[in-house]
């Protein structure tokens, strides 16, 4: 059983459209992070969300933390070609010190 | 230089070769990482090093050894591995075991290692 489910798994859209990715888990978390991991590289901290409800941006990046801090969402409004890459979720189960990652969402943004 | 530096960054190996993969951070961090990026699967955690310290063993068939000589490098030597070993294996860092918020894990851009 995963521990973090994301969905969906790949994505494929044109530039200008928006886009949610989600990452659901049944226990929960202290904190979450969204890494982006573009390909030939490692992955890269997007950001990290603490508080239940919580609301960062990112420029056109919109991240959420549930109320319970048991899920979190990502939100990107008109996508570019640069957003292409794997959209990763991590986290820390409460009386856990290592994080476990989602297997991530593969998002393939074209001209 | 900055950040973690991973080498080499391709590897092609038999399996009856022996192998290490190197891991430097240049980011002042204590606590160094080697994942497994299997496609179709998470990042999986194979070994976790705090002061030197070895502080985490996911079950890793012993083919695989790490080192980790002081608070910047780290090593994974390889030796009689599997096909099944092909994978991305990625190196991090991070401060304080992660434990504190704002000290997220910091990945060299890993070593693809194909296992003939």
């Amino acid at each position: 059983t995963q521990l973090l489910e994301q969905s969906p798994q790949f994505l494929s859209i044109q530039e200008g459209e928006n886009l949610t990715v989600y990452c659901n888990s049944s226990s929960v978390f202290s904190s979450l992070q969204w890494y982006r991991q573009e390909p030939g590289e490692g992955p890269v901290l997007l950001v990290t969300v603490v508080t239940g409800g919580e609301v960062k941006k990112l420029k056109r990046l919109t991240f959420q933390f549930g109320d319970a801090r048991k899920d979190s969402s990502l939100h990107i409004t008109a996508a570019q070609t640069g957003d292409t890459g794997l959209y990763l979720c991590a986290g820390a189960p409460s009386g856990y010190s290592t994080l476990t990652f989602g297997k991530g969402t593969m998002l393939l943004v074209s001209p | 230089e900055t950040g973690v530096t991973q080498t080499p960054r391709h590897l092609v190996m038999g399996m009856t070769n022996k192998k290490s993969l190197k891991c430097e951070q240049h980011l002042g961090h204590n606590a160094m990482y080697w994942y497994k990026q299997s496609a179709k699967k998470p990042l999986e955690l194979m070994f976790v090093y705090s002061l030197e310290e070895r502080v985490e063993n996911n079950s890793v068939p012993s083919r695989f050894s790490p080192e980790c000589p002081n608070s910047s490098h780290l090593f994974l030597h390889l030796h009689t591995l599997q096909p099944e070993d092909s994978a991305l294996y990625l190196c991090a860092s991070s401060q304080n075991l992660g434990r504190v918020v704002g000290s997220p894990l910091h990945f060299g851009n890993g070593t693809r290692l194909t296992v003939t």
